[in-house]
C-alpha cells in the first residue's frame, strides 16, 4: 500500500538551531502534503498545506517564517523550524495526498518526527 | 469552518465487551468524509474505518462499526468484543476538499 516515509523520528537539539524535517511519498506522486503539530495528549492541529511548486498556504497563528515549507518536487516536501526555541518542542506530523486517490484513504500519515529543543 | 467534537476525552472497558466513543461535527457541506483514526503510544495514525457521507448503510470493519446520522451531524465508533492492542488514543475525522479536520480525541483503556 501507499507509505508516507518521514524523517528523522526524533531530533534533540540546543536552541537556536535549525531543524529540517523531511517527507517523502515513496510509491505514489503526492501534489499536496500537509504537516501537524500534535503536543502530548491534545489533538492533530494543521499547521500548513504544502503545494508542489507552490508557496504553502499556513494556518492562522502559524509562523511563515518560522515554519519553512518547501514541496519542490510530487514526492518531498520538507519543514524547517527556523532557529528553533523549547517552546517549538513538539510532535510534527506529515500527511500526503495521492493524487490518484488509488486508496480508502484521502491523506497517508507519516510516523512522525518528535522535536525535542534544550 | 468545519468542527469535530469528541466529548469523551477517556472511556474504559473491559476485555471482551463493547465500547461506543462519541463524535458529531458541524458543516454546510452534503458531501464529504469522515474517518476514525487510532493513536497508540507510537504515535502512528492507523485509519480504523471510514464513511462516505453520501452513503446511508454504516460502515463495518471487522469489529469495529460506526452509527453515522447525518441529519445529526454525528459519527460514533462502537468497538465490540474490545482487545487489549484496541487501547489507544482514538480521533475523528472530517474530511472534505483537502481539508481534513480532527476532534480532540479520545483515550481509550481496555481492562483484562
Amino acid at each position: 500500500g501507499a507509505v508516507v516515509s518521514q524523517h528523522p523520528s526524533r531530533v534533540i537539539c540546543k536552541s537556536g538551531t535549525s531543524v529540517k524535517i523531511e517527507c517523502r511519498s515513496l510509491d505514489f506522486q503526492a501534489t499536496t502534503m500537509f504537516w501537524y503539530r500534535q503536543f502530548p495528549k491534545q489533538s492533530l492541529m494543521l499547521m500548513a498545506t504544502s503545494n508542489e511548486g507552490s508557496k504553502a498556504t499556513y494556518e492562522q497563528g502559524v509562523e511563515k517564517d518560522k515554519f519553512l515549507i518547501n514541496h519542490a518536487s510530487l514526492t518531498l516536501s520538507t519543514l524547517t523550524v527556523a532557529s528553533a526555541h523549547p517552546e517549538d518542542s513538539s510532535f510534527y506530523i506529515c500527511s500526503a495526498r495521492d493524487v490518484q486517490k488509488r486508496s480508502n484513504q484521502p491523506q497517508h500519515f507519516g510516523d512522525g518526527t518528535r522535536l525535542s529543543i534544550l | 469552518a468545519q468542527t469535530v467534537t469528541q466529548s469523551q476525552p477517556e472511556m474504559s472497558v473491559q476485555e471482551a465487551e463493547t465500547v461506543t466513543l462519541s463524535c458529531t461535527y458541524d458543516t454546510s457541506e452534503s458531501d464529504y468524509y469522515l474517518f476514525w483514526y487510532k493513536q497508540p503510544p507510537s504515535r502512528q495514525m492507523i485509519l480504523v474505518i471510514r464513511q462516505e457521507a453520501y452513503k446511508q448503510q454504516n460502515a463495518t470493519e471487522n469489529r469495529f462499526s460506526v452509527n453515522f446520522q447525518k441529519a445529526a451531524k454525528s459519527f460514533s465508533l462502537k468497538i465490540s468484543d474490545s482487545q487489549l492492542g484496541d487501547a489507544a488514543m482514538y480521533f475523528c475525522a472530517y474530511f472534505n476538499n483537502n481539508d481534513m479536520r480532527f476532534g480532540a480525541g479520545t483515550r481509550l483503556t481496555v481492562k483484562p
